[in-house]
């Protein structure tokens, strides 16, 4: 089956910092990738998404580049801001021929300090 | 605001009580589904929908009913809480249950049962 893995949290980082998180799947088919943020208090919001192997998906200063290769879709941000603080979700939803739903990793709380 | 709504933001039952939590969008999608996110356990999926009339059950079904009577409506049904149930739920709709699209989450409903 399908399953997210995401490194464990929390994150903690100075302001401009360079941020990394890491994620990788196992997919029986040829999934779409998915980043979403959740500030407290709120629900899941998409960041950024890539379809096909190699594709970059990039939002608000944020990457991440589908590698079929090392199956990874590792978030990275240049310089982080103290409003990134936030836990990202990385998530894979198989294309048709496969599940549809999405499968999510657990998450990775950033706490990014002044 | 287009969007995913959910009622109420916060409750509090007794054990054996039953409530509906309402999920509502305005957006035309087709795929609605139901999850909960517990601590450590990352978002679990109780209940989805592809379509007005058609219902399916995810990883953590037990305790919990829905239905889908119109495409914008897809309410979650608690028939006898118990503190498992302790949780925040998440609804999320997506245009068609296709890997391209991402999904939008409503804010969430914190239920607590004493």
């Amino acid at each position: 089956g399908n399953s997210v893995t995401q490194m464990e949290g929390p994150v903690t980082l100075s302001e401009e910092a360079f941020l990394t998180i890491n994620c990788t799947y196992t997919a029986t088919g040829y999934p779409s990738l998915f980043w979403y943020v959740q500030y407290p208090g709120e629900g899941l919001q998409l960041l950024l998404k890539a379809t096909k192997a190699d594709d970059k998906g990039s939002n608000k200063g944020f990457e991440a580049t589908y590698r079929k290769e090392t199956t990874s879709f590792h978030l990275e941000k240049g310089s982080v801001q103290v409003s990134d603080s936030a836990v990202y979700f990385c998530a894979l939803s198989d294309r048709p021929g496969g599940s549809y739903i999405p499968t999510f990793g657990r998450g990775t709380s950033l706490i990014v300090h002044p | 605001n287009a969007g995913v709504t959910q009622t109420p933001k916060f409750q509090v039952l007794k054990t054996g009580q039953s409530m509906t939590l309402q999920c509502a969008q305005d957006m035309n999608h087709e795929y609605m589904s139901w999850y909960r996110q517990d601590p450590g356990m990352g978002l679990r999926l109780i209940h989805y929908s592809v379509g007005a009339g058609i219902t399916d059950q995810g990883e953590v079904p037990n305790g919990y009913n829905v239905s889908r009577s119109t495409t914008e409506d897809f309410p979650l049904r608690l028939l006898s809480a118990a503190p498992s149930q302790t949780s925040v739920y998440f609804c999320a709709s997506s245009y068609r249950i296709d890997s391209n699209y991402g999904y939008t989450f409503g804010s969430g409903t914190r239920l607590t049962v004493v």
